[in-house]
């Protein structure tokens, strides 16, 4: 079982929709970041989460530090939200990053 | 500068070869990360500076692989007597402070590393 899990691997909607994609880790951890790639592999940081939840425009990220986990939610989805959304922890036993597997998210015009 | 780059943007070399890519940070970031994306796959954690000393180098991926820092700036990856398993998109980043709790990493734009 990896240390980081996202869900769901893939996601297709249709603009507008209201997307949530899920991360579980199983470490200990001192931050944890969302990050989008985009197709040309330019990876741009979106949040960075201790605890709580933050808000950018039309992006939510939460963390549930008790039940290790956190969302990534995004309203009013339009097509260039379309990316692999990244999962990343900082483990506090280490400092080492640890990333999910991504979750490559398409929206449809 | 504006952003943190990273030179080439694209290595070929044949197998056996060493390369060195380098990372140049957004100016004034202590700490600095090497990452690895293999083709179809997620991203790797090579290893972090905190200003020029690398605490942890466990996560590189064999002693053919080393990495330094100087000046608390530009960093350089090397690879000695390289694999076609070594071809991967490596990834530099850099955030202000160390450890990055309240600060973002930036990512470079990565060099594109394939061995033939």
């Amino acid at each position: 079982k990896n240390e980081v899990e996202q869900s769901p691997q893939n996601l297709t909607a249709q603009e507008g929709e209201f997307i949530t994609i899920n991360c579980s880790y199983s470490v200990g951890i001192s931050a944890l970041h969302w990050l989008q790639q985009h197709p040309g592999g330019g990876i741009v940081s979106l949040f960075m989460l201790s605890s709580g939840k933050k808000k950018h425009g039309r992006l939510i990220a939460t963390i549930n530090i008790q039940e290790k986990h956190s969302s990534l939610h995004i309203t009013a989805s339009h097509p260039r939200d379309s990316a692999v959304y990244i999962c990343a922890v900082r483990s506090n036993r280490d400092d080492k990053i640890i990333f999910g597997k991504g979750t490559r998210l398409h929206i449809l015009p | 500068g504006a952003g943190v780059s990273q030179t080439p943007s694209n290595k070929v070399t044949e197998k056996g070869k060493y390369v060195e890519l380098r990372c140049d940070p957004i100016s004034g970031h202590t700490a600095l990360y090497w990452y690895r994306q293999s083709l179809g796959q997620g991203l790797e954690f090579l290893i972090y500076f905190q200003g020029n000393s690398a605490p942890d180098k466990s996560g590189l991926p064999s002693d053919r692989f080393s990495a330094e820092r100087t000046g608390g700036s530009v960093s350089t990856l090397t690879i000695q007597r390289t694999q076609q398993e070594d071809s991967a998109v490596y990834l530099c980043a850099s955030s202000l402070l160390f450890p990055a709790n309240t600060d973002t990493q930036y990512f470079g734009p990565g060099t594109r590393l394939t061995v033939l």
